[in-house]
């Protein structure tokens, strides 16, 4: 059974910044891209990047495209997304998700509280 | 990026009810189509997938269909715990996931 668990809650102030990760078990990450999805307070779900752990090659979503990065941790398994500069607007949800042969995994989520 | 379009926005019915959503998307995406189920402060919980593939455990009432562009969600004989908001969610490998907009669903 494939599990993505996720870091926990961030509270973080305007500036700062942040790394939240998402270890997964049950799956080959030679063929699993793990996707990061956000959902901001009241709604709907938006698609931030993915990564294909094999390589590391990543791919952004141009709304968040130099504002956020993903990256991988072979030796424990884990993907990353950062941000170098939080901002009072990056306050939401942040998912992990992953595809396999047509099946879905998500994370529970990671709740990220930005002040300013 | 294919855009999902999804309707309604909300829809009130009794329990015992037959509800249907739908999902338009604007290029064809073969069955490359999840619904989920959420609920306030949970994460969203995969009910189908490929389209008309049933999670394990997800009660039998949950059916998907469709296939290209139209797909539907169809909950036979509503109950009180099916209050939620529901979303599709296109997987197209070749392409950028996107969401439908949401469906709240609630009881008369």
């Amino acid at each position: 059974e494939v599990q993505l668990v996720q870091s926990g809650a961030e509270v973080k102030k305007a500036g700062e910044s942040l790394w939240i990760s998402c270890k997964g078990s049950g799956l080959s990450f030679s063929n699993s891209w793990i996707n990061w999805v956000r959902q901001m307070p009241g709604k709907g779900l938006e698609w931030m990047g993915k990564i294909d752990p094999s390589d590391s090659y990543t791919n952004y979503s141009p709304s968040f495209q130099g504002h956020v990065s993903i990256s991988f941790d072979k030796s424990i398994g884990s993907v990353y997304l950062h941000w170098s500069s939080l901002q009072a607007s990056d306050t939401g949800m942040y998912y992990c998700a992953t595809s396999i042969d047509g099946h879905n995994s998500w994370g529970q989520g990671t709740p990220v509280t930005v002040s300013s | 990026d294919i855009q999902m379009t999804q309707s309604p926005s909300t829809l009130s019915a009794s329990v015992g009810d037959r509800v249907t959503i739908t999902c338009r998307a604007s290029q064809r995406i073969s069955s490359w189509l999840a619904w989920y189920q959420q609920k306030p402060g949970k994460a969203p919980k995969l009910l189908i997938y490929k389209a008309s593939s049933l999670e394990n455990g997800v009660p039998s009432r949950f059916s998907g269909s469709g296939s290209g562009t139209e797909f539907t969600l169809t909950i036979s004989n509503l109950q009180p715990d099916d209050v939620a908001t529901y979303f599709c969610h296109q997987y197209n490998s070749y392409s950028p996931w996107t969401f439908g907009q949401g469906t709240k669903v609630e009881i008369k």
